[in-house]
This record gives C-alpha cells, structure tokens and sequence, in this order.
C-alpha cells in the first residue's frame, strides 16, 4: 500500500477484555515499531522488530502487552486483560532499514478506549 | 537515549517565520536529529533531519550550532495550516534507530489568521 495501514480506528472494549490492533506496514520496510500515545502526551516507545531479529520488547509497560509480526510485514499489538490506563492511541510506524538515518512513517493510529 | 525539551506552546500569525528550539545537552556523538510534525488523529510526519551547521528543505530549515547541544526549526512564513505539534527526536546511537528513542511532549503551534 501507499501508507502505514492501521487497524481498526477505533476500539472499544470493556475492561478486562482482550484486544488486538493490527498494522500494516509500507511494503518493503524491514523496520516495525509500536508506540502509545496518552491524550496530549508524547509518544511512548514500546515494541520494535527488525528483520528476522528478535523483537526489542523493552518499551512493553506489563507483561499484559505482547506483539508478534508475521512474515515480516503484518503486526499485530496484543493487550491482554485491559485496564482503564490502557486507553490511549497506538500507533505504528515502519522505516525501510534500522539505522540512524532512517525516516519513520506512522499510521493513523487506533484509538483504544477500555470503559 | 538523549533526552530533549522543548516549549509546551507557541503562538504565531500567518506570514511570520517560527523558530522552535530544542535542547539535548546529552547528545551523543552518532546521534542525528529529527523533527516530526503531528496533527490532530494523525501519526507524526517527518519533516527534517541534520547532524550539524544547516539542513533546509522545502518545508524547514534546521540550524545546529557546533555543539550540538540544542537545535532550532525554522518554518517560513508560516499558514493556518502548520499548527500542529512538532516533535524534536534525537537519535539514540549508531547501533539503534530514531525510532527506539522517546519522543517528548513536542511544541504545540497555533497559527492564527
């Protein structure tokens, strides 16, 4: 596709309730990142995949959160058990290559609200 | 990973040129720097990035003085259109990737008419 492609919008769910948030990276990155966004707050690093290379998965905030990417494109952020806290916009992002030079390209994210 | 501030806010009118400035006194010697403007249910678009003296594009300028320790954005003349909030990202080492470096709470920029 043109873009990072998140999935769904928006999600929500009741407490204590399982989610899955998908994203869909540009075609060809090797780079995947997820990130969470509280109301007029920064971004919050939580996972990334590089390659075939085990996930970094220190940026993960509990042992509820979990993300997998298949066949290095499709990923799929995992909340377990949600919480109130949980709520929050997750946003995605893939870069072409892991370097310091590489740009990173976001999603539109999917906004979580967990009642 | 370097940690960056920046104002919370900035007010601005149309035509005028904005500087945005942000610190990173902890800046390491492989880390580029990156800024990032994000608009309202959207994910943050890159707009510009530079290692040293002076990068420009057709959106910004970035200035880096020698020491590294602060940055400034520089958006020209600017519209309605540019209030957004904008991010200031410092690389987090030659081995790691921008993107595993935490962005902060950004400079929300209101452009008024």
């Amino acid at each position: 596709g043109a873009g990072v492609s998140q999935s769904p919008s928006n999600k929500v769910t009741e407490k204590g309730k399982d989610v899955e948030l998908r994203c869909d990276p540009i075609s060809g990155h090797t780079a995947l990142y997820w990130y969470r966004q509280s109301l007029g707050q920064g971004l919050e690093f939580l996972i990334y995949f590089q390659g075939n290379s085990a996930p970094d998965k220190s940026g993960l905030p509990s042992d509820r959160f979990s993300a997998e990417r298949t066949g290095g494109s499709v990923s799929t952020l995992t909340i377990q058990r949600t919480q109130q806290e949980d709520s929050a916009v997750y946003l995605c992002a893939s870069s072409l290559l892991q370097g310091i030079n590489e740009k990173l390209f976001f999603g539109s994210g999917t906004q979580l609200s967990v009642l | 990973l370097a940690k960056t501030t920046q104002p919370i806010s900035m007010d601005s009118y149309e035509g005028q040129e904005v500087n945005i400035t942000c610190s990173h006194n902890n800046i390491a010697t492989n880390d580029y720097i990156t800024w990032y403007q994000q608009f309202p249910s959207q994910g943050p678009r890159f707009i510009i990035q530079g290692y040293k003296t002076k990068v420009t594009n057709e959106v910004a300028s970035l200035f880096i003085p020698a020491d590294r320790k602060s940055s400034t954005l520089s958006l020209p003349r600017v519209s309605l259109s540019d209030t957004a909030v904008y991010y200031c990202l410092v690389g987090d080492g030659f081995n790691t990737n921008a993107g595993k470096s935490t962005f902060g709470d950004g400079t929300t920029l209101t452009v008024k008419p």
